[in-house]
């Protein structure tokens, strides 16, 4: 077990370009999670799923944000016509579901870093 | 006003100090606690988990609830320059019957040798 992984660790666009990023949980974690830090913040939910269910969507979320997760498996966060505003930290994070919800922690990945030129 | 207030610091300690590090909230929904420890470019680290009131101790670390003060702490005793670092409280709400978590802006520390 390595942990959550994320793909690409840095990524840089211009204005306008589309991104997607790549989330690989824990394995036999079935709840997924992206959140979003900015530079001197926590990091703050943006959605989350349980299996390949799409469960919760902050408002964070605009349109130009989308996020799959197909097969309960990996998980993807797209971001369309990128806005300078959209440079953050991108985080993604696994969790196991039990009886107990007071087991259910959850483990970080590294992050992806966008940056919006 | 934030949910969860957290001091951003920066705080400055010599090595072997103990250090405490506070965050209040708002939401009486919130029933579980967690720190995180956040290097610098890495992702959130999970250091402890509580429920509720009273301390839980680790190690050189102890958190610490008062839910009737809406106050959660966490103390590093003889600190180390490896525990240079950003801390994170987080907090779950519940009231969605999820496990969103909400977390507060962090303190930087910086433990000098």
């Amino acid at each position: 077990d390595t942990g959550v992984s994320q793909n690409p660790r840095h990524k840089i666009t211009k204005r306008g370009q589309n991104v997607t990023f790549r989330c690989d949980p824990i394995s036999e974690h079935n709840r997924l999670y992206w959140y979003r830090q900015t530079l001197g913040q926590g990091p703050e939910f943006l959605t989350y799923f349980q299996n390949e269910a799409q469960l919760e969507k902050s408002r964070l979320l605009s349109d130009r944000f989308s996020a799959e997760r197909p097969k309960g498996s990996f998980s993807t966060l797209e971001i369309q016509r990128t806005e300078q505003g959209d440079s953050a930290m991108y985080l993604c994070a696994s969790s196991y579901s039990q009886g107990e919800l007071a087991k259910n922690i959850q483990y970080f990945g590294a992050g992806t870093r966008l940056s919006v030129l | 006003q934030k949910e969860v207030e957290q001091d951003p610091g920066p705080l400055s300690v010599p090595e072997g100090a103990i250090v405490s590090l506070n965050c209040t909230y708002s939401n009486s929904a919130f029933q579980y606690f967690m720190w995180y420890r956040q290097y610098s470019r890495k992702g959130p680290e999970l250091l402890m988990y509580t429920y509720s009131s009273g301390n839980k101790e680790d190690g050189r670390f102890t958190a610490q609830v008062d839910k009737s003060s809406k106050y959660i702490s966490l103390f590093i005793r003889d600190s180390q320059p490896s525990d240079s670092a950003t801390y994170l409280c987080a907090m779950r709400d519940l009231s969605g019957g999820y496990n969103k978590l909400i977390f507060g802006a962090g303190t930087r520390l910086a433990v000098h040798p």
